[in-house]
């Protein structure tokens, strides 16, 4: 009954450090995204994918990249990170036209 | 562009105490409206949602009716325990394709006392 699975939890990076976020899910969706929960601002969308093999930029995608190594897995990577990318980060899967989405328990990542 | 605005939070109540948390709406097209709830140290989970005019959503005692005419997804519960504190977003779907991309609010935490 794993759902949507984020590693790592939590992560210390020094700035212009590079890192990746792994995501995957169980539930064979279609879609997946990335959204960072910033305070005061809810959820924004930082990429998507509609499918396995497409992604697409969200809300706020300067400084990220995504891959979506197949239909499971959907990572974000921050080439040089930067203490604006301090947040908490979200992956979510869902199946388009159901509208609902599924969400991790999240990264919580410190740029210092 | 599209746009969610929610109460400011956060809000404390006792327990038993009925609860409205206020969202509003701004956007083109005929979006799906959702309430998500988070507790501590988890992900988002949805609570409920509506995908037309006049449609209620419910569960778990939390109600919330797709109001076009006043651009409102307004949450409610007629009394609240001490387990459903957390931070609660309002939310919608945005953009063509039927993608599920998906604008928040800013979340409204909500205490509640027993």
């Amino acid at each position: 009954n794993a759902g949507v699975t984020q590693t790592p939890k939590f992560q210390v990076l020094k700035t212009g450090q590079s890192m990746t976020l792994q995501c995957a899910q169980d539930m064979n969706h279609n879609s997946m995204y990335w959204y960072r929960q910033d305070p005061g601002m809810g959820l924004r969308l930082i990429y998507y994918s509609a499918s396995e093999g497409t992604t697409d930029k969200g809300e706020v995608p300067n400084g990220y990249n995504v891959s979506r190594l197949n239909k499971r897995e959907f990572s974000l990577r921050l080439e040089s990170a930067a203490p604006s990318q301090t947040s908490v980060y979200f992956c979510a899967s869902g199946e388009a036209g159901r509208d609902e989405a599924f969400f991790g328990q999240g990264t919580r990542l410190t740029v210092v | 562009g599209d746009s969610v605005t929610q109460m400011e939070g956060p809000v404390t109540l006792s327990e038993e105490a009925f609860l409205t948390i206020n969202c509003t709406y701004t956007a083109t097209g005929y979006p799906s409206l959702f309430w998500y709830v988070q507790y501590p140290g988890e992900g988002l989970q949805l609570l409920l949602k509506a995908t037309k005019a006049d449609d209620k959503g419910s569960n778990k005692g939390f109600e919330a009716t797709y109001r076009k005419e006043t651009t409102s997804f307004h949450l409610e519960k007629g009394s609240v325990q001490v387990s459903d504190s957390a931070v609660y977003f309002c939310a919608l779907t945005y953009g063509s394709g039927n993608t599920g991309k998906l604008i928040f609010g800013q979340g409204t935490t909500l205490q509640v006392k027993p």
